[in-house]
C-alpha cells in the first residue's frame, strides 16, 4: 500500500525551529516531486514548499522563504522541512504529499495524489 | 486568504445535485488546469480529479467537473450522506510559480 506518515509536530514557542519528517513507503520514493502543504485547522489549504525527485529543485512559498529548508533522502524513502523563525501563524497541520502532473497548455495540472495524515505544529507563547 | 475564491459552504438533500464553484484569474485557472480534492472529517484531504478528464479509480461518476475561462465547478450529482465533506480546488499559478488553493467548500447533506 502506498503511504506518506509525517512526524515531528509538536508545541513550540515563538522563534523557535523544528524538523519535520515525512517517510514513504509502498511506492519508488525517487520518483516523485514531493511538496509540503499546510491546512489551518478548519481553514483551507496552502502550498508551503516543493523538492524535485532528485533535490535539485527547490521552492517555498513567498510568507515563508528564508524561514524553510526542504530536503529528501532518497536512500531513506524520507522528505524533510526544516522551520525556524516559527510564528503563531504557522500553526498548523503539516501535509506530505506526492506530486503527480501532467498535460500541457491549458491542460496542465499539478495534483497531489497522495496524502499522509499530517502533523500538527503549534506556535504559542 | 486564499487565491482562487470557493463559496464557503453548499448544501442539498439526498439526491440532489450541488455545484461548488471556483474563481481564479488568467494565471492559473485561465492558464492551467484545475484539481479537486475531497477532505472528509477529520482526514487527510483525497484527489478528487487532476484536469478535466483524470479522475482516479474509486471516484465515483456522480462527481464531474467543468472550466469556462477563468472559472470552474465541480458537481456532485445524487448527492448521497457519504458526500459530506470539504470540497477544495486547486491549480498551478504561472505568475506565483506554485500551486495554489481556494478555501474551501463545506457541503453539508440535510
Amino acid at each position: 500500500e502506498e503511504q506518506l506518515v509525517e512526524s515531528g509536530g509538536t508545541l513550540l514557542r515563538p522563534g523557535e525551529s523544528l524538523r519535520l519528517s515525512c517517510e514513504a513507503s509502498g511506492f519508488n520514493f525517487e520518483d516523485y516531486t514531493m511538496n509540503w502543504v499546510r491546512q489551518v485547522p478548519g481553514k483551507g489549504l496552502q502550498w508551503v514548499s516543493g523538492i524535485n525527485w532528485n533535490g535539485d529543485s527547490l521552492a517555498y512559498a513567498d510568507s515563508m522563504k528564508g524561514r524553510l529548508t526542504i530536503s529528501r533522502d532518497n536512500a531513506n524513502r524520507s522528505l524533510f522541512l526544516q522551520m525556524s523563525g516559527l510564528r503563531a501563524e504557522d500553526t498548523a497541520l503539516y501535509y506530505c504529499a506526492r506530486v503527480k502532473e501532467g498535460g500541457g497548455g491549458t491542460d496542465y495540472y499539478y495534483a497531489f495524489d497522495l496524502w499522509g495524515p499530517g502533523t500538527l505544529v503549534t506556535v504559542s507563547s | 486568504h486564499s487565491v482562487l475564491t470557493q463559496p464557503p459552504s453548499a448544501s442539498g438533500t439526498p439526491g440532489q445535485r450541488v455545484t461548488i464553484s471556483c474563481s481564479g484569474n488568467s494565471s492559473n485557472i485561465g492558464s492551467n488546469d484545475v484539481t479537486w480534492y475531497q477532505q472528509l472529517p477529520g482526514a487527510a484531504p483525497k484527489l478528487l480529479f487532476s484536469g478535466l478528464h483524470q479522475r482516479p479509480s474509486g471516484v465515483p461518476d456522480r462527481f464531474s467537473v467543468s472550466k469556462s475561462g477563468t472559472s470552474a465547478s465541480l458537481a456532485i450529482s445524487g448527492l448521497q450522506s457519504e458526500d459530506e465533506a470539504d470540497y477544495h480546488c486547486s491549480a498551478w499559478d504561472d505568475s506565483l510559480s506554485c500551486p495554489v488553493f481556494g478555501g474551501g467548500t463545506k457541503v453539508t447533506v440535510l
